[in-house]
């Protein structure tokens, strides 16, 4: 599976939108991105993913450059409760395995 | 139930010890996930079933772990002869279509040998 990078930390206020980025330059034909969040405590909690085109569902949007070497994960309004571990992931069509990175811990501010 | 169910959430054992860990997945995925996640990393993949069948459990650290399945529900991830090293949160995940809706994971057991 290719590799990722994110930032280690964020902070956004509260209202505005986040913005989270991720590098995955060595991506392939056939691999999808997929972002999830764990929130102190709790088990990872799938968000969105996508494979070339743009996606958009009621907890954020996924935009994936037209080369598909990096994406951003938008929340639009971020709320207190959006603070979290953001993960992005890479994982092969067809594999059933996720491959975890350290993501980025989000701060949302009041 | 609604979400994935593990228990106990929480379990402290001796070195040495064996310890079972129980996963209750959402009812109809046919897919069940374990991972591992030790302090300030991501999970970390451990095993993967299809049914009652482990379809890939390359992720297991060694011949301690054993997991099972037998009627292609409830998981019971096993560990013998515990380490101060296997102390983690052991997550399991459910799915019925990874593909266009990911995962479910539960929230874990955080198991500490000591």
């Amino acid at each position: 599976d290719a590799k990722t990078t994110q930032p280690p930390s964020m902070d956004c206020a509260e209202g505005r939108a986040a913005n989270l980025p991720c590098n995955h330059s060595t991506i392939s034909g056939n691999e999808y991105v997929y972002w999830y969040r764990q929130i102190h405590s709790q088990g990872p909690q799938y968000i969105i993913h996508g494979l070339k085109n743009n996606e958009t569902n009621e907890m954020a949007s996924l935009i994936i450059t037209e080369d598909r070497k990096s994406s951003t994960l938008i929340l639009p309004h971020a709320t207190l409760r959006d603070t979290a571990v953001y993960y992005c992931i890479v994982r092969q069509g067809g594999s059933e395995k996720l491959v975890f990175g350290k993501g980025t811990k989000l701060t949302v501010n009041p | 139930g609604a979400g994935v169910s593990q228990t106990p959430s929480n379990k402290v054992t001796e070195k040495g010890k064996y310890v079972e860990l129980r996963c209750d997945p959402i009812s109809g995925h046919t897919a069940l996930y374990w991972y591992r996640q030790s302090l300030g990393q991501g999970p970390e993949f451990l095993i993967y079933f299809q049914g009652t069948g482990a379809a890939d459990d390359s992720g297991l650290p060694n011949d301690r772990f054993f997991a099972v399945r037998p009627e292609g529900s409830v998981s019971t991830l096993k560990i013998q002869r515990t380490e101060r090293g296997d102390s983690a949160v052991y997550l399991c995940a459910s799915s019925a279509d990874p593909a266009s809706r990911g995962y479910t994971f539960g929230s874990g057991t955080r198991l500490t040998v000591v």
